[in-house]
This record gives structure tokens, sequence and C-alpha cells, in this order.
């Protein structure tokens, strides 16, 4: 069973790095969403795709940039990694556009010294 | 704004039923969802509810008052494991899911 796979795990990085976040998913699904959670916050939303080919902005972009070239794989990229930027990071997906049940990766830990 | 509001932190104890609330303030609504999730883990779905009333799954139940923003989170027969956050989730107007921060469930022997 494999579903969402994020990679990598945990990493360090220092401020200013270039950092990419990899996801993929074998379900299918048309949507997928990256989420960032932080201590005491809800789940803020990153950015999304509803379909392979379009991604869209959500509640805290800034800083953050995403592709969608196929169905399975959905990269955040950081091109200039601040501390602001610690987090765990949740890539998610739906077989709906509509934020219906969402699937979660086991997330990337990411410290930004 | 836009605000869920649930409890931080609760604790019961084991074979016991614990309630947790959620209040929420959105642009809209289109359902809610109530997700686990352990300690170091993803979050995974427990439960969806559009319409009031009380959806049952087993030992956890979900409730929803529209009118009243309000919806609660039923544990049955606690087991240990249950220890874990839970977040509530409203999908808003924009079919936007907005989460609350979580309620940290403690289950003691």
């Amino acid at each position: 069973i494999a579903g969402i796979t994020q990679a990598p795990t945990s990493q360090i990085l220092a401020a200013g790095r270039r950092m990419t976040l990899r996801c993929t998913q074998d379900m299918r699904h048309n949507a997928m969403y990256w989420y960032r959670q932080d201590l005491g916050l809800g789940l803020r939303l990153i950015h999304y795709s509803n379909t392979a080919g379009t991604t869209g902005k959500g509640e805290v972009p800034d800083g953050y940039s995403v592709s969608r070239a196929n169905t399975d794989d959905f990269p955040l990229t950081l091109a200039s990694a601040v501390p602001s930027q610690t987090s765990v990071y949740f890539c998610a997906s739906s077989d709906r556009g509509d934020a219906g049940e969402l699937f979660f990766g086991e997330g990337s830990r990411l410290t930004v010294l | 704004g836009q605000n869920i509001d649930q409890p931080t932190e609760m604790t019961a104890t084991e074979g016991a039923i614990v309630q947790i609330n959620c209040t929420y303030q959105t642009s809209g609504f289109n359902g809610l969802f109530w997700y686990q999730q352990h300690a170091g883990e993803a979050p995974t779905f427990l439960s969806y509810n559009v319409l009031d009333g009380l959806e049952e799954k087993g030992r956890f139940s979900s409730f929803l008052s529209r009118s009243k923003g309000y919806s609660y989170l039923l544990l049955k027969e606690l087991q240990m494991k249950d220890s874990a956050s839970y977040l509530c989730a409203v999908r808003d107007s924009n079919y936007q899911l907005i989460w609350g921060a979580g309620t940290k469930l403690i289950i003691k022997p």
C-alpha cells in the first residue's frame, strides 16, 4: 500500500538555500494540496492543484512554488528558504477538486537555520 | 474572518466517553470534517457531516448543528490508542478547508 509518498522525511538546511519537497501519489487522484502545520495553528494551505496542469494559491503561498506536470507528482519548492518556513509540510490528495476527504502523506519536517 | 475553535487539550479515562467540541464561523458552509492525527503522523479522515444531526461510525460519532455553527466528536469506550489530536475542518463557500488547531486528547489508564 503506497498512497502518498513524501520525501525527504526530515531536512535541515541553511537560510537562503533552495529546497524541493517531493510528493507522489498512486491513487490517480485529481486534486493535490500542500499544507504546513505549525504548533498551535491549524493546517494552512500553501498551494493546491485541482487537476494536472493547473495550480492555485492557498492561504500562505509566499515564498513557495509548485508545479503539476502530471497526475502523480506535486513538488513544492522553496526558492530561498527563511527560518519562518521551519514547519512540518504535508502533501494531500483527494479524488475531487472540492476538498472532499483528503489522504495525507507522512509529512516532511523542515528546519531552516 | 473565518475561525474554527476547539479546546487545546482534553484528558479522559480509558473506557470512558469524551466529547470534543468545535465551533465555527466561516464564509459559507459546505460540510464539516473530523480527522485524527497521532503524534508525528499524518491526519486520517474520521467523519463528514453536511446535514444537521448525528453520524455514527462504530465507537465514534459526529454531530452537526449548522444553525449554531457547532459540531462535536463523541468517542465511546476509549482506548489508549485513541490518544491523538483531533482536527475539525470546515469547507467554506469556495470549497476551501478551514482547519482548527486541533484538540490533543490524553487517555489515562
